[in-house]
């Protein structure tokens, strides 16, 4: 699976949109892109995914460029409950994968 | 309660002593994961499942043994727990229309 690099941290505003970038310029063309994060002594989350367009739900909207290099999870309307440590993940789409690769994350402070 | 349980959510034990990780889960989903997450590291797996019976090792398996005579559980052993076991472990399942994983609380082992 490939590599991904994501800032070590970041700060938001209540209320404001937050930004989560993330690069995975040697994603190959069947893997997906899966974002999950993990509150405070919680186990992670699964948040949303995506491979090659935009995708929505309730929780967040997921931006891929067109290379599918780098991905954007946006929070639209952050509140102080998303203060969390966010994990970018790449991973196959393949039949027998089923590994999830963990990095270090970024960790956003939403900013009462 | 529909879910994934672990248990116990807390352990202090011994160097040397036997200690075995509960994990309980109620969708019936086949693949099952055991990660460890310390500080500096991320969550590393250490052993999955993809169906009763069936285990295999992942990133970090020495000191650990699994069992999954069952589809719903999945259980943990330390058969001579070392201080370096001490972390924070999460089991997790693997189902969901997207094939999402779906974490427990954790338990938290101290080994002195």
């Amino acid at each position: 699976d490939a590599k991904t690099t994501q800032p070590p941290s970041m700060d938001c505003a209540e209320g404001r949109a937050a930004n989560l970038p993330c690069n995975h310029s040697t994603i190959s063309g069947n893997e997906y892109v899966y974002w999950y994060r993990q509150i405070h002594s919680q186990g992670p989350q699964y948040i949303i995914h995506g491979l090659k367009n935009n995708e929505t739900n309730e929780m967040a909207s997921l931006i891929i460029t067109e290379d599918r290099k780098s991905s954007t999870l946006i929070l639209p309307h952050a509140t102080l409950r998303d203060t969390a440590v966010y994990y970018c993940i790449v991973r196959s789409s393949g039949a027998g994968s089923y590994q999830l690769t963990f990095g270090k994350g970024t960790k956003l402070s939403v900013i009462p | 309660d529909a879910g994934i349980t672990q248990s116990p959510r807390y352990k202090i034990t011994e160097t040397g002593r036997q200690v075995t990780l509960m994990c309980h889960q109620t969708w019936s989903h086949s693949y099952m994961f055991w990660y460890r997450q310390d500080l500096g590291h991320g969550l590393r797996l250490i052993y999955y499942s993809a169906a009763a019976d069936i285990t295999d090792k992942g990133e970090v398996p020495d000191g650990y043994v699994v069992s999954r005579s069952k589809t719903e559980n999945f259980p943990l052993t330390l058969e001579s727990a070392t201080r370096s076991q001490t972390s924070v472990y999460f089991c997790a399942s693997r189902g969901g229309i997207y094939n999402e994983q779906f974490f427990g609380p954790g338990t938290r082992l101290t080994v002195l």
